[in-house]
């Protein structure tokens, strides 16, 4: 079955940039479907990031459009997340996710990345 | 933007009881585009019902999904002990296309 794992730097310091990568197994991400990223401040709730689909097509939570992007290398199966001028409200458990309809359907363990310096 | 809120915001039951949340959205939301996930300590959100009243694949019949327009509910008709967790619900937006979370509801054991 899909299975996916993030990885990144578990800090970055402030205003650099967050950068994760999320590996797919089991499933081609060029035969289809869209990929998220989404997050989780510690003791909060969940916040969608952006998704992209096999020919690199994006869309991003408009709150956060204009710091992010999301790319994918179908030659390694991944996608790949961007955050710039992050702060400490950045601080998250990020998650990547393969979409389902209107849903997000497959979730990976999630890596917490916490921004200080 | 739609805002999607949850109640209770924890909810006290027993194994064995029935559970119902609630998710109300400020704008009608398509049936097609609501969905549930349970999140347990340290964990992933698990996709619970999609498309307001269809159960993923592996999900117990013991859950349920059901509601239109702006009201939606999640049941769990016999709590078991591996139920007790955080619940949130999601609509999913088309133009533009983003994804928003309810705040959740805790479901915690009496």
């Amino acid at each position: 079955q899909v299975q996916l794992q993030e990885s990144g730097p578990g800090l970055v310091k402030p205003s650099g940039t967050l950068s994760l990568t999320c590996a797919v197994s089991g499933y081609s991400i060029s035969n289809g479907y869209w990929w998220s990223w989404v997050r989780q401040p510690p003791e909060k709730g969940l916040e969608w990031i952006g998704e992209i689909d096999h020919s690199g097509s994006t869309s991003y939570d408009p709150s956060l459009m204009s710091r992010v992007t999301i790319s994918v290398d179908k030659s390694k199966n991944q996608f790949s997340l961007n955050l710039r001028s992050v702060t400490a409200a950045d601080t998250a458990t990020y998650y990547c996710v393969r979409n389902g309809a209107y849903c997000l359907e497959y979730w990976g363990q999630g890596t917490l990345v916490t921004v200080s310096s | 933007e739609i805002v999607l809120t949850q109640s209770p915001g924890t909810l006290s039951l027993s194994p064995g009881e029935r559970a119902t949340l609630s998710c109300r959205a400020s704008q009608s939301v398509s049936s097609s585009y609501l969905a549930w996930y349970q999140q347990k300590s340290g964990q992933a959100p698990r996709l619970l019902i999609y498309g307001a009243s269809n159960r993923a694949t592996g999900i117990p019949d013991r859950f349920s999904g059901s509601g239109s327009g702006t009201d939606f509910t999640l049941t769990i008709s016999r709590l078991e002990p591996a139920d007790f967790a955080l619940y949130y619900c999601q609509q999913y937006g088309s133009s533009p296309p983003v994804y928003t979370f309810g705040q959740g509801t805790k479901l915690e054991i009496k």
